[in-house]
């Protein structure tokens, strides 16, 4: 499986962008980028997914890299409720889309 | 509202008594895994059923077993629990549609102790 890594920890203050780095320096073609999130005491819950281009949904925003080596999760203002482990995982839709989860960044939001 | 349901969300059972967890689903989804993710890690998938066909991980153990016996229900046995064994167990759904599968919905969890 493609590997992604993820610093462990980052701290944001409430309300203000947070830009969440992940690196998969040997992503395949095939290979979708997804990021899920696990809050506190839950199971994880999807966020966002793209392959090429950047992607925009009512959670976040997912900026890719032209090369695909790396991407960025933003979230445009940072809430409490944000706070949790993001989870960025390469997967390919056509093949079970079968999640292998890394070791995540757990987010801290400051009021 | 529930769409990933797991009972119970606490189980405790004793070392080597055999335990199965539950999961039901309201999406009418046709693929359910099973995850394990122990305290301070990422969950790691056990297996998955894709309709009725059952898919093993190469590395998960024989301990561990999963029946599906309709669309809306999926249950993993642990035929002799370890000490190992305590950890969180998270069953997801998601939809596949000829060769593309999509997001995955996941329940609450199950955590288990065992004593």
């Amino acid at each position: 499986d493609a590997k992604t890594t993820q610093p462990n920890s980052m701290e944001s203050n409430e309300e203000e962008p947070v830009h969440l780095p992940c690196n998969h320096s040997t992503i395949s073609g095939t290979d979708y980028i997804h990021w899920y999130r696990q809050l506190p005491s839950q199971g994880p819950e999807y966020v966002i997914h793209g392959l090429t281009s950047n992607v925009n949904n009512r959670m976040a925003s997912l900026a890719i890299a032209e090369d695909r080596k790396s991407s960025t999760l933003i979230l445009h203002r940072a809430t409490l409720r944000d706070a949790a482990v993001y989870y960025c995982i390469l997967g390919s839709w056509n093949a079970g889309n079968m999640l292998t989860f890394g070791g995540g960044t757990r987010l801290m939001v400051k009021p | 509202d529930a769409m990933v349901i797991q009972n119970p969300r606490y189980q405790v059972t004793q070392f080597g008594k055999p335990v199965t967890l539950s999961c039901s689903q309201t999406l009418n989804h046709n693929v359910m895994y099973w995850y394990q993710q122990k305290s301070s890690q990422a969950p790691k998938l056990l297996f998955h059923y894709y309709d009725k066909d059952f898919n093993n991980e190469a590395d998960t153990p024989d301990n561990f077993q999963s029946r599906r016996p309709n669309t809306s229900f999926c249950f993993l046995d642990i035929r002799s629990p370890g000490l190992g064994d305590a950890a969180m167990y998270l069953c997801a759904t998601s939809i596949r549609i000829g060769g593309t599968s999509y997001e995955q919905y996941f329940g609450p969890g199950t955590r288990l102790t065992v004593t």
